[in-house]
């Protein structure tokens, strides 16, 4: 069972900013922890986008961006482009569940 | 660049044992601590392990404590899952992944292509 939740979807047009957000609690993002997001495509292995936060790994556009606010964290993509259509999952540490956790995921559209 | 392939899968009948391998290359294994995590099929990802650089230290997600095992051969850069007993809800595609601790947590910074695992009653 999941702790962190996210929209089932967001969609926008290209070009547009689009904001994705994944709600925890006081085990997990609440107490701390750290979040970071992967992006999957079907079929795909999934790819780390964001670590701690805030970073983006090497080869990651500046177009996505990560923050982390008390319970919750967010993911933004600016100037969005059709090749960003995926699944966006965010993930923490969990000390009630003691281990990782994994959000429900996001399916960006592009209009 | 880092490779990670799984290998193991298949069909497997409910009741019984799964062993997955995880072949590493083009990284010191030895250095970084490793995961499994699956996702069923439609359905989002589930972390079920990781293990340190050494080996030494084992964490399982409480939904397959019990029953699942984790090992590496870090003179093989080789990562095994082992799990029995099978159940349907086990049907998923299993990740090798790779992970570097931050701050005292792991991120997962790159992953197998996965190994498909189905369990028929």
């Amino acid at each position: 069972q999941s702790m962190l939740t996210q929209p089932p979807s967001v969609s926008g047009a290209p070009g547009q900013r689009v904001t994705l957000s994944c709600t925890g609690s006081s085990s997990n993002i609440g107490a701390g922890y750290d979040v970071n997001w992967y992006q999957q495509f079907p079929g795909m292995a999934p790819k780390l986008l964001i670590y701690v936060n805030t970073n983006r790994p090497s080869g990651v556009p500046d177009r996505f961006s990560g923050s982390k606010s008390g319970t919750s964290a967010s993911l933004a993509i600016a100037g969005l482009q059709a090749e960003d259509e995926a699944d966006y999952y965010c993930q923490s540490y969990d000390s009630s569940l003691s281990g990782y956790v994994f959000g429900t995921g996001t399916k960006v559209t592009v209009l | 660049q880092v490779q990670l392939v799984e290998s193991g899968g298949g069909l497997v009948k409910a009741g019984g044992s799964l062993r997955l391998s995880c072949a590493a290359s083009a990284f010191t294994f030895s250095d970084f601590y490793m995961s499994w995590i699956r996702q069923a099929p439609g359905k989002g990802l589930e972390w079920l392990a990781d293990i340190s650089a050494s080996g030494e230290t084992i964490h399982y997600a409480e939904s397959v404590r019990g029953r699942l095992s984790v090992s590496r051969d870090n003179s093989r850069n080789t990562l095994f899952l082992q799990m029995t007993p099978l159940t349907a809800d086990d049907t998923a595609l299993y990740y090798c992944v790779r992970g570097t601790l931050w701050f005292g947590e792991l991120s997962f910074d790159f992953w197998g292509p996965g190994t498909l695992v189905t369990v028929s009653s």
